[in-house]
């Protein structure tokens, strides 16, 4: 069973905020990820992480933010929100055993800035 | 690069009937192809995935899919529908030396009575 987890899971803020999105994963996966995925849509990758001190930009530009001081913990950050951040994110992991390997999910964030 | 399609971003079928969501690949290399399912407000899980060990893989909650190179296609499918099936279901392909997963748009599946 998969050990990663998101918080908040739901999460209404208004426009101007700083928010943070926590993910945290137990099973000392060195790779981690951040999708955003819009209401029945595909998942865009964001960011993503190979270990401690790496982070890199995915493939959706995304004004937020993440670090990897930990490698169990890979928050993303929002300096301020704005309607067009409303989305659901989703974090992953993998380990680095091999390009067959699954990444896990957490159960996701919803986003709704108003 | 590699991508993937999932034709039909919605597919209806009668409990006890055929499932069958297709998706098509595209990579220049061999590809590493995985389905994942999400059911409502939940995050995504793992159905099954090929890895080139053999085509046809068979997965969890009785879903099958064979990887076919000739069609560049990994269908996936199920013999008989359950309510319990209705989800969004993604194809997935691993992009370049990061371990990248590629989504498909996702084909959202709807059993009936």
């Amino acid at each position: 069973e998969a050990d990663i987890y998101q918080t908040p899971r739901y999460l209404v803020i208004g426009t101007g905020k700083k928010i943070t999105l926590e993910c945290s994963q137990t099973m000392g996966h060195d790779k981690m990820y951040w999708y955003q995925q819009d209401p029945g849509m595909e998942l865009h990758l964001i960011h993503y992480s190979y270990g401690v001190n790496s982070t890199e930009k995915g493939d959706l530009s995304s004004e937020s933010t993440v670090s990897r001081i930990r490698t169990e913990h890979f928050p993303l950050t929002l300096e301020s929100a704005r309607p067009s951040h409303t989305s659901q994110y989703l974090c992953a992991s993998s380990d680095q055993s091999g390009a067959d390997t699954e990444a896990f999910f957490g159960q996701g964030t919803r986003l709704t800035v108003v | 690069a590699q991508s993937v399609t999932q034709l039909g971003s919605h597919v209806s079928v009668s409990e006890g009937a055929l499932v069958l969501l297709r998706c098509n690949y595209s990579s220049s290399v061999p590809p590493y192809l995985f389905w994942y399912v999400q059911y409502p407000n939940q995050g995504l899980q793992l159905l099954l995935k090929y890895t080139s060990a053999a085509t046809l893989v068979k997965g969890i909650n009785g879903f099958e899919a064979e990887f076919k190179k000739s069609e560049t296609s990994f269908h996936l499918t199920k013999p008989s529908a359950h309510m319990s099936d209705a989800a969004e279901y993604f194809c997935a392909v691993r992009s370049g030396g990061y371990n990248k997963l590629i989504f498909g748009a996702g084909t959202r599946l709807a059993v009936h009575p």
